[in-house]
C-alpha cells in the first residue's frame, strides 16, 4: 500500500529566510508525487507535480521540490519565505499511471512569521 | 483554466434530514471525479471515486447507502448524505480529473462545511 509521511505538523520560518516542507513516500514502482496548498476553509490548490525527468520541479508562487529516489523523499522548498505562504501543506502521492488512487499527507501547516 | 465549484460552501442541516452537495467542473469535462472528507487537523480521506455514467466506488468503511453518489454528466457529480448525524459533520471536497488531457493533477474544489445539529 502506498502511503505518504510528512514528519512535520509545523513550520515555522521568519521572512525572507529560505523554507523547507519535508514529505516522505512508499509507493510500487515509480511515484507520481505532488504538493497542494489549502488556506483555511478553502479547497486544496496545486502547487507542483513530478512525474519524470528532472529532479528539481518548479511549480507555482516560487515554490519547488526536489525528488530524491534514493531517500524516498519529495520536499518542498522556497528561496525566500512571504507571510502569504503560511497555510497548509500537503503532499500527495499515486502510483504509475496517475490514474489510480492518490494518497494525502496528513499536512504541515507552514508559519512565516514577519 | 481547470476551475472546479462546489454547491453549497457551507451548510447546516437537522439531525436526520438529507443534504446534497453539488461539484461542477465548469470548463473542462472530468470523467472521474473524486469526493475526499476532512477533519480538523487531518488529512483529505478518500471517500469514493465518481466515474461518469457508472456507479461510484467507494473506499472501505465508507457507507455507500448513507453517502450517495451521482455522476451523470461530465461536468457534474453529487454528493448526497443522507439522514444526517451529528458525526457527519465535516469539510467535504471534490475533486475532478481532466478526461482528455494527460495530466494528472486533480483540480480541487472550495469545498462544503457541513454542520449537522
Amino acid at each position: 500500500a502506498q502511503s505518504v509521511a510528512q514528519p512535520e505538523d509545523q513550520v515555522n520560518v521568519a521572512e525572507g529566510n529560505p523554507l523547507t516542507v519535508k514529505c516522505t513516500y512508499s509507493v510500487s514502482g515509480n511515484p507520481y508525487l505532488f504538493w497542494y496548498v489549502q488556506y483555511p476553509n478553502r479547497g486544496l490548490q496545486f502547487l507542483l507535480k513530478y512525474i519524470t525527468g528532472d529532479n528539481l520541479v518548479k511549480g507555482s508562487y516560487g515554490f519547488e521540490a526536489e525528488f530524491n529516489k534514493s531517500q524516498t523523499s519529495f520536499h518542498l522548498k522556497k528561496p525566500s519565505a512571504l507571510v502569504s505562504d503560511s497555510a497548509l501543506y500537503f503532499c500527495a502521492v499515486s502510483p504509475p499511471g496517475g490514474y489510480q488512487k492518490v494518497t494525502f499527507g496528513i499536512g504541515t501547516k507552514l508559519q512565516v512569521i514577519p | 483554466g481547470a476551475v472546479v465549484s462546489q454547491h453549497p460552501s457551507w451548510v447546516i442541516c437537522k439531525s436526520g434530514t438529507s443534504v446534497k452537495i453539488e461539484c461542477r467542473s465548469l470548463d473542462f469535462q472530468a470523467t472521474t471525479m473524486f469526493w475526499y472528507r476532512q477533519f480538523p487537523k487531518q488529512s483529505l480521506m478518500l471517500m469514493a471515486t465518481s466515474n461518469e455514467g457508472s456507479k461510484a466506488t467507494y473506499e472501505q468503511g465508507v457507507e455507500k447507502d448513507k453517502f450517495l453518489i451521482n455522476h451523470a454528466s461530465l461536468t457534474l457529480s453529487t454528493l448526497t448524505v443522507t439522514s444526517a448525524h451529528p458525526e457527519d459533520s465535516s469539510f467535504y471536497i471534490c475533486s475532478a480529473r481532466d478526461g482528455g488531457g494527460s495530466t494528472y493533477e486533480q483540480y480541487f474544489g472550495p469545498g462544503t462545511r457541513l454542520t449537522v445539529t
